[in-house]
């Protein structure tokens, strides 16, 4: 089974703070995801990586950095964080595309983040 | 843009009723479409992934349905039981990349002892 650790469950931090979140996949996968999540709002991709050293943007990567130094972790950073970071932030990994191959998302179980 | 969609936000059921979930979607000219199972606090449980070759997929209880022509997926879960209560979340390959989802807002189920 794919298991897709994110490295706290729960985590306050203060504003302007700079804040690291790591998520880890175990399954060799190419591609990584960091999701944030919100009532009313639902899934919002942040960024994705491809690949060693490669990103992407996602629909919302204002305030937010990554980096992908090995393959099997993905690090989401909150470069100076303000309250309505305040979120549940969500890590995926997927082997392939999922718009060209049967592969699927397999998500990590969250951190839910709180920004005073 | 894909869209996706799914109609009811909330319900509840009695327990050992069949569940009918919907999710519908813009663009038809999907490679397949998955669906997930999100307990509270909790992160996404891949429950599915029905192929645009397939119309059906099944796992156990769980039974998902693909018509692409119309844009629709429909999850049916057997003989609910109160364990089933969670939020069940759809997503598709969006048109913006290989690599992107496109999400539904979920159905929260309550199944009633």
């Amino acid at each position: 089974d794919v298991k897709v650790t994110q490295s706290s469950r729960y985590l306050v931090k203060r504003t302007g703070e700079k804040v690291f979140l790591e998520c880890v996949q175990d399954m060799d996968h190419e591609n990584m995801f960091w999701y944030r999540q919100d009532p009313g709002l639902g899934l919002r991709l942040i960024y994705f990586s491809y690949d060693v050293k490669m990103k992407e943007k996602g629909d919302i990567p204002e305030g937010y950095s990554v980096s992908r130094e090995k393959k099997e972790r993905f690090s989401l950073i909150l470069e100076s964080a303000s309250t309505n970071q305040t979120s549940m932030y969500l890590c995926a990994s997927s082997l392939y595309p999922q718009g060209v191959s049967n592969q699927p998302q397999h998500f990590g179980d969250g951190t839910r983040l709180s920004i005073l | 843009k894909q869209e996706v969609t799914q109609i009811p936000a909330a319900l509840s059921v009695p327990e050992g009723e069949n569940l009918v979930l919907n999710c519908s979607f813009t663009d038809s000219a999907i490679y397949n479409l998955q669906w997930f199972r999100q307990d509270p606090g909790k992160g996404l449980t891949s429950l599915l992934l029905i192929q645009s070759s397939q119309r059906e997929q099944t796992s156990g209880r769980l039974n998902a349905s693909l018509d692409k022509s119309s844009g629709r997926s429909t999850l049916y879960i057997a003989a609910s039981q109160p364990g089933d209560s969670a939020t069940y979340l759809c997503a598709a390959p969006s048109d913006s990349g290989n690599n992107r989802l496109a999400f539904g807002k979920g159905n929260q189920v309550v199944v009633i002892p």
